[in-house]
């Protein structure tokens, strides 16, 4: 089936620890987003590539880092840099061609990482 | 920076009723609006989406879109206690395709 991984279900940080998201997709789109959502909150850009080897900071990029050497892939760091890194990491992806601007997003199922 | 508004609520309404969800938008050239249902703990799922002025229906759904008035709603026909959850606004501003997400309604069903 064609979907979006995002691997681990749930994450555990130490202080002064980096850690990585995973984000896998085999929908063949161009395009990759991270979101950070807190309760209660909506979706808030962190991060985003439309193309391999290109990527673009988002609202809220401090203390994250992300890396597109493949078009299935787009995992996101959380570094120590980040000192409120409690919340539910959505990754998505669109197609870019063809009116990609009117197509909607689809999310894969989230990684909540939480601090220890 | 480019808002979306949406009525935090709850909004509880009896089993069989009308919901009506409604959303605002500041960017008058936004291209594509999009209506998301998130369960609790879950990620978003696309419920609908609209890109021209009027309505548009599929099942008990309906999405109506006014860009004059820079607005966009979904009416949910004959809701069901299923239907709870909190209903995410997107607009697409047209440009890079990375949407603005307001900030859900929470939508309560009671039997």
């Amino acid at each position: 089936d064609g979907g979006i991984t995002q691997s681990p279900k749930y994450l555990f940080r130490k202080e002064g620890q980096n850690v990585t998201l995973s984000c896998e997709q085999n929908l063949n789109h161009d395009a990759m987003y991270w979101y950070r959502q807190d309760p209660g909150q909506g979706l808030r850009l962190i991060y985003y590539s439309q193309i391999v080897n290109d990527f673009q900071k988002g609202d809220i990029a401090e203390g994250y880092s992300v890396s597109r050497e493949k078009k299935e892939s787009f995992p996101l760091t959380v570094t120590s840099a980040q000192k409120n890194p409690t919340a539910f990491y959505l990754c998505a992806s669109i197609t870019s061609g063809g009116g990609g601007s009117n197509q909607p997003q689809h999310f894969g199922d989230g990684t909540r990482l939480s601090i220890l | 920076q480019k808002e979306v508004e949406q009525n935090s609520g709850p909004l509880s309404v009896p089993e069989g009723a009308i919901a009506s969800l409604n959303c605002t938008y500041s960017d008058r050239g936004s291209q594509s609006f999009f209506w998301y249902r998130q369960y609790s703990g879950k990620s978003p799922e696309l419920i609908m989406f609209i890109y021209s002025n009027g309505d548009k229906e599929d099942g008990r759904f309906t999405a109506q879109l006014n860009k004059a008035s820079q607005y966009v709603s979904l009416l949910i026909r004959d809701s069901q206690p299923s239907d709870s959850a909190t209903y995410l606004c997107a607009v697409n501003p047209g440009s890079g395709y990375a949407l603005n997400f307001g900030k859900g309604t929470s939508l309560l069903v009671t039997p």
